[in-house]
């Protein structure tokens, strides 16, 4: 089946601690993104990449690090300083053509103790 | 980051009710989107709309893209208890290489069966 994966779905880490959090697409998508969703509120984009090799900051990217080696894979690091990690974490991909429409993971919920 | 604004911020109705909700921007988009979120989950696509004036139906649900291409509305007609959720809505501009989706704060829907 064709889709994207995100692991795990629940995540625990000490206080201070970086923590990276996968994401896979066999879409053979181009684009990928991150973004964080706190309660009440909307989607937050961390980071996106267009292109293998490639990426973005998005409107909150402090505290966070991506890489972007495969297409397949964009993993997102929450590092430790970032202030605030403890949130719902969700990765997206597009084709990235002219119109474009973004498909999403199930997430991962980062809970930092 | 812009945000749209999106409203009723939540609705709580009977089952066999419609449901009608919108969202507005002060910017003109090139792309209107609908997601349906459960929770814990990521958002699922509903409806895209590309073209200015463009009515789209998807089963039960119809979306409209305003023809001062500022604004979008998502119908659900004939409500069950499955709809229950948040609703999102997201704009692109499509402008050059610029493919970041600005998000509403979403619509949460309530059914009583």
């Amino acid at each position: 089946d064709g889709g994207i994966t995100q692991s795990p779905k629940y995540l625990f880490r000490k206080e201070g601690q970086n923590v990276t959090l996968s994401c896979e697409q066999n879409l053979n998508h181009d684009a990928m993104y991150w973004y964080r969703q706190d309660p009440g509120q909307g989607l937050r984009l961390i980071y996106y990449s267009q292109i293998v090799n490639d990426f973005q900051k998005g409107d909150i990217a402090e505290g966070y690090s991506v890489s972007r080696e495969k297409k397949e894979s964009f993993p997102l690091t929450v590092t430790s300083a970032q202030k605030n990690p403890t949130a719902f974490y969700l990765c997206a991909s597009s084709i990235n053509t002219g119109t474009d429409t973004q498909y999403f993971g199930p997430g991962t919920r980062l809970t930092v103790l | 980051g812009q945000q749209l604004n999106q409203s009723p911020q939540s609705m709580f109705i009977q089952e066999g009710e419609d449901v009608s909700m919108n969202c507005t921007s002060s910017s003109i988009f090139n792309t209107w989107l609908w997601y349906k979120q459960d929770p814990g989950e990521g958002p699922v696509l509903l409806i895209a709309l590309y073209k200015a004036g463009e009515l789209t139906s998807n089963g039960r649900l119809t979306a409209q893209f305003g023809i001062t291409r500022k604004d979008s509305f998502l119908n659900i007609s004939a409500s069950i208890p499955s709809d229950v959720g948040i609703y999102f809505c997201a704009g692109q501009h499509n402008a050059g290489n610029n493919r970041k989706l600005i998000w509403g704060l979403g619509t949460s829907l309530a059914v009583n069966p």
